[in-house]
């Protein structure tokens, strides 16, 4: 059983619609991400949060807006998303300590189709 | 140098066979590394850490050149079930693990 759970597992949904994506960790983590994942590329890594609080934003649209209410839960909310952002959303965490990097775990991921 | 960079192959090996892949790193100053595989349409699943000069669990062994800034992964006896895609990971100067783009391996038959 992972870590790390996200639901839904897929998603399919309008431009115009919105929805949100979840995601949860059980392993104890003081740091949670969002990546994305579009077919035949590599993983692109969306926002950090440590400790509850946002600590990186790699340039993503304003459609995407991440939550972080715990260390525990992290959210993704969809908003009048683009066909181009069809892709696997990928939860992960990881225990974060000053000078060492721990690895990250990964969820199963929510597939998102926009039509 | 790109920070990370891997061979994106695909590697088609059979069965049986030895394969290894490098992956190549542009902060000299990283100390911990990672290897992953993501089987088609899943997650990335974490195969090996590595913080040292190397590791090694069952046929699976990695190995650190830190003087030419390098890490590999040695697959031995390939089994059909390693076909997967094989993601390195490293920090940057930053501090944020970045992922490479994969290399695919293939075991056939």
């Amino acid at each position: 059983e992972t870590g790390v759970t996200q639901t839904p597992r897929h998603l399919v949904m309008g431009m115009t619609n919105k929805k949100s994506l979840k995601c949860e960790q059980h392993l104890g983590h003081n740091a949670m991400y969002w990546y994305k994942q579009s077919a035949k590329k590599p993983l692109e890594l969306m926002f950090v949060y440590n400790f509850k609080e946002q600590t990186e934003n790699n340039s993503v649209p304003s459609r995407f807006s991440p939550e972080c209410p715990n260390s525990s839960h992290l959210f993704l909310h969809l908003h009048t998303l683009q066909p181009e952002d069809s892709a696997l959303y990928l939860c992960a965490s990881s225990q974060v300590y000053s000078g060492t990097n721990q690895p990250q775990h990964f969820g199963d991921g929510t597939r998102l189709s926009i039509l | 140098r790109k920070e990370v960079e891997q061979d994106p192959g695909p590697f088609n090996v059979p069965e049986g066979a030895t394969v290894a892949f490098n992956c190549t790193y542009s902060n000299s100053a990283s100390q911990s590394f990672f290897w992953y595989r993501q089987d088609c349409r899943k997650e990335p699943k974490l195969l090996m850490s590595v913080y040292s000069s190397g590791n090694e669990d069952g046929r699976f062994t990695a190995q650190l050149n830190r003087a030419s800034q390098y890490i590999s992964l040695l697959i031995r006896d390939s089994k059909l079930s390693d076909s997967a895609t094989y993601l390195c990971v490293v920090p940057n100067q930053g501090g944020k693990l970045i992922f490479g783009q994969g290399t695919e391996l293939s075991v056939k038959p």
